[in-house]
């Protein structure tokens, strides 16, 4: 079973301030998917990364798949308090007309101003 | 922007009751999945339905559950006899294509099973 984890598990920090989420696979994946829940909302897909060593940005969050596609980080510059969310990743699983998602459990970031 | 709608937002019913949380897929998307995510816990998949057919279902989708589209515009979830660990908030997504690019998901149903 392929598992995702993501760490780290919680980031609390000030406005203005960088930071890093990172999420690994306990085995190599075709693709994988950033989104970013809000409390009692769906996920919002924010991007999907499909090759090795891809690095994909939006605005001033900047996504990266490792050259060995076992895993994938999230970089926000100058972290906004609108940027308050839990960031998860999935991979796309399974094959044919079936690519159910597997999770990570998420980080939760909190930007206080 | 097109968006996926589910109905309702919060349900609360009793132990044994049958519940149906309803989505609307996006009109032109083909495949269509339902997720539950228990408080604290990781997003769980339960079923993918494409063609008018479940393409693959999860262990946690067992005798109880069901899913329908009834009338080519909703996409229904179905559980005939709820128990207390049913509590969770029930996503459905959609896409396009099978799901390699990304999913449309609607805000969920919160249920709450007493």
């Amino acid at each position: 079973t392929q598992l995702l984890e993501q760490s780290p598990q919680f980031l609390s920090i000030q406005e203005g301030e960088n930071l890093t989420v990172y999420c690994n696979s306990s085995s190599v994946f075709s693709s994988l998917q950033w989104y970013r829940q809000e409390p009692g909302e769906g996920p919002v897909l924010l991007v999907t990364v499909v090759t090795g060593g891809e690095v994909k940005k939006l605005k001033r969050l900047t996504f990266q798949f490792g050259d060995a596609r076992k895993d994938s980080s999230l970089h926000i510059t100058a972290a906004q308090t609108g940027d308050t969310g839990l960031y998860l990743c999935a991979l796309s699983g399974g094959a044919g007309n079936n690519r159910k998602l597997i999770w990570g459990l998420g980080t939760s970031l909190a930007v206080n101003p | 922007e097109p968006e996926v709608t589910q109905t309702p937002s919060h349900q609360v019913t009793q132990m044994g009751q049958e519940v149906i949380l309803r989505c609307v897929p996006i009109s032109n998307h083909l495949y269509f999945y339902w997720y539950r995510q228990i408080l604290g816990q990781k997003v769980e998949f339960l079923v993918s339905f494409y063609n008018n057919e479940i393409s693959e279902k999860s262990e946690i989708f067992d005798d109880q559950f069901s899913v329908e589209r009834p009338d080519g515009s909703n996409f229904t979830l179905k559980i005939r006899s709820t128990k207390l660990e049913d509590s969770a908030m029930y996503f459905c997504a959609s896409s396009e294509s099978p799901g390699y690019y990304g999913y449309t998901f609607g805000s969920g149903t919160r249920l709450t099973v007493v």
